[in-house]
Parts: C-alpha cells; structure tokens; sequence
C-alpha cells in the first residue's frame, strides 16, 4: 500500500540558509501534519492543513512557514536555519474519518552545521 | 489542555520478561489512544490504537486497555524479545476531523538477549 513519502531523507545546510521538505500524502488522504523530533525528545506538533487550508498550528517559528498544494502535497520551507533546528521532520497524514489515526513518513532528517 | 503521561526510561529487561509501560492522559473530550513505535533510526509506525472506553488494542503480542476510569491506556507484552527494543510513544487525538496527535514523551526499551 502507498505510504507517506517525504523529501529529501537528509539534508545538510549552513546556518541562516534555507530549506525546504516536501511531503506527499497517502492518496485520498485530506489531512497534513507537521512534527518535528529533536534528538531524544518526542515529536512536535508544528502545522496542519486541511483541504489546503491551515487548519491547525503548534509551535511552529516564524522563521518557518508550510503550505498544502492543490495536489495536496505540503511543503515546509525554514529560513535563516539555526543550529537548533538540527532535528528530524515528519510529515504524516490522515482521512477525516480515521478516528485519529495519523500515517507518519519516515521523516527528513535536517542538519544545521 | 490535553497531554500524555507515560514512564520515563530507559527501561531494560531480560528477553522473555513481562513489559508495562505505563501511560495516562488528560483530555478535555473523548480521545482515541495509540501506541506508536519508533525503531532505531527509522520513523513512528502505529502500534496499536482504541477509540472508545474499555476497547482494546492488539499488535504484534503488545496490548492496550482504554480505561476511562483511570484515564490510562497501559500498554503490555506479556514476552518481549531483543527486537521489541525502540522507543515507544503513547498518544492521543481527539477525534475531532484533522486534529492532530499528542504524543507523550517516549519511553526507550532496551531488551537483553
């Protein structure tokens, strides 16, 4: 079965250089999510969109924005990288009528030199 | 607001040994509950899940009973084996459509063959 596919599994940048993931969702799937899991820690909620729209929004910098696409892939872009953004990012996705139940990728794992 | 509690690790134990690893939660509504998996260096599958009191959750010889009494979604193994070593995330959603999960802080398994 087709699962979350995100891009680019790993990347290295510069401080205060940009970034961008990109997440395709399940097909039918109407809902994104965005979390980010620093080393050890449990994953963050950072933002969701339904339908395209922003639905949801956790603690997401200013520095980063995220946007869903008409063919309901997402993308978030992060600027002015920090070293604390050094972190895994997973996107996952969901059916309205799912009950919760999210289907994460496996993530992109972004590293800030 | 709405959160997970589960133990803190690490926890260790010997192959064949019983596992508990406990979780609680706080909800302002009526959430479905989930167990996640994260194996080294890959990202967080499904475990296992429960929408509604008393329900419970099976996959892969790991159970979890939601107990709305209790506010607690335990999750057991009655013969752990050296691969059942991940970390391991108890979540919630609130089944409200495109919510998203809140996950607890983790608890890192490590199993002696």
């Amino acid at each position: 079965a087709a699962g979350v596919i995100q891009s680019p599994r790993h990347l290295i940048k510069e401080k205060r250089e940009t970034a961008t993931l990109k997440c395709y969702p399940i097909p039918r799937h109407d809902t994104v999510y965005w979390y980010q899991q620093g080393p050890g820690q449990d994953p963050q909620f950072l933002i969701s969109f339904y339908e395209k729209m922003q639905s949801d929004k956790g603690s997401i910098p200013d520095r980063f924005s995220a946007q869903q696409f008409s063919d309901y892939h997402s993308e978030l872009n992060m600027s002015s990288l920090e070293l604390g953004d050094s972190a895994l990012y997973f996107c996952a996705s969901s059916l309205g009528s799912s009950a919760g139940e999210l289907f994460f990728g496996e993530g992109s794992r972004l590293t800030v030199l | 607001g709405d959160s997970v509690t589960q133990m803190e690790g690490p926890v260790t134990l010997s192959e064949e040994a019983f596992l508990t690893i406990n979780c609680t939660y706080t909800a302002t509504g009526y959430p479905s509950l989930f167990w996640y998996v994260q194996y080294p260096g890959e990202g967080l599958q499904l475990l296992l899940k429960a929408t509604k009191a008393d329900d419970k959750g099976s996959n892969k010889g790991f159970e979890a009973t939601y107990r709305k009494e209790t506010t607690s979604f335990h999750l057991e193994k009655g013969s752990v084996q050296v691969s059942d070593s991940a970390v391991y995330f108890c979540a919630l959603s609130l089944q409200r459509r495109d919510d998203k999960i809140i996950f607890g802080k983790g608890t890192r398994l490590h199993i002696l063959p």
